[in-house]
């Protein structure tokens, strides 16, 4: 175990729905990411917060709304998502944003979009 | 961009044979370099971070090169196992938190 949990592990949903994706880290760290891996593809960046802020949203469309109520959780919101949006959901922490240390991955929720 | 890129894809081996896993990126001026294993339904773990003023690290019976100048950076897994078999993925450390990844050797040591 990394010390970093995400709920839920899997998840089904239409085009319509709204859900959520929760992360919760245990290590005491302030920075906290959010990575999207697609099959057979490198994992891409989404979101970063550093102490509750966030400080970098990478060209992610707004139908992915994250939210961060303080260091030790983080949110990914789904709405009006599209098939070719079922990947992994990663989430990660690490010490801070400028620590340069190495980043604790969650186990990740597999989406899928029908 | 920094591009990165790991070959070969997948990688088959008998047990107790050597492993090298090769993976290049574009530009040289790096943070530092990050080696991952990803095992199936999980997450990633670290295992191994170089800094960019060093050459290589070293645990147990991994062990990681880093050649800054021609873009290149080498996993040694000695006498493998087994359980060593998972998607091994190379990260390069753009600054002190933004990493550009690889899309991953998939590993299976044979028994």
């Amino acid at each position: 175990e990394t010390g970093v949990t995400q709920t839920p592990r899997h998840l089904v949903m239409g085009m319509t729905n709204k859900k959520s994706l929760k992360c919760e880290q245990h290590l005491g760290h302030n920075a906290m990411y959010w990575y999207k891996q697609s099959a057979k593809k490198p994992l891409e960046l989404m979101f970063v917060y550093n102490f509750k802020e966030q400080t970098e949203n990478n060209s992610v469309p707004s139908r992915f709304s994250p939210e961060c109520p303080n260091s030790s959780h983080l949110f990914l919101h789904l709405h009006t998502l599209q098939p070719e949006d079922s990947a992994l959901y990663l989430c990660a922490s690490s010490q801070d944003r400028t620590s340069g240390r190495t980043q604790y991955f969650g186990p990740g929720t597999r989406l899928l979009v029908l | 961009k920094q591009e990165v890129t790991q070959i070969p894809a997948a990688l088959s081996v008998p047990e107790g044979e050597n492993l090298v896993l090769n993976c290049s990126f574009t530009d040289s001026a790096i943070y530092n370099l990050q080696w991952f294993r990803q095992d199936p339904g999980k997450g990633l773990t670290s295992l191994l971070l170089i800094q960019s003023s060093q050459r290589e690290q070293t645990s147990g019976r991994l062990n990681a090169s880093l050649d800054k100048s021609s873009g290149r950076s080498t996993l040694y897994i000695a006498a493998s196992q087994p359980g060593d078999s998972a998607t091994y993925l190379c990260a390069v450390g753009l600054n002190d938190y933004k990493l550009s990844f690889g899309a991953g050797t998939t590993v299976t040591v044979r028994a």
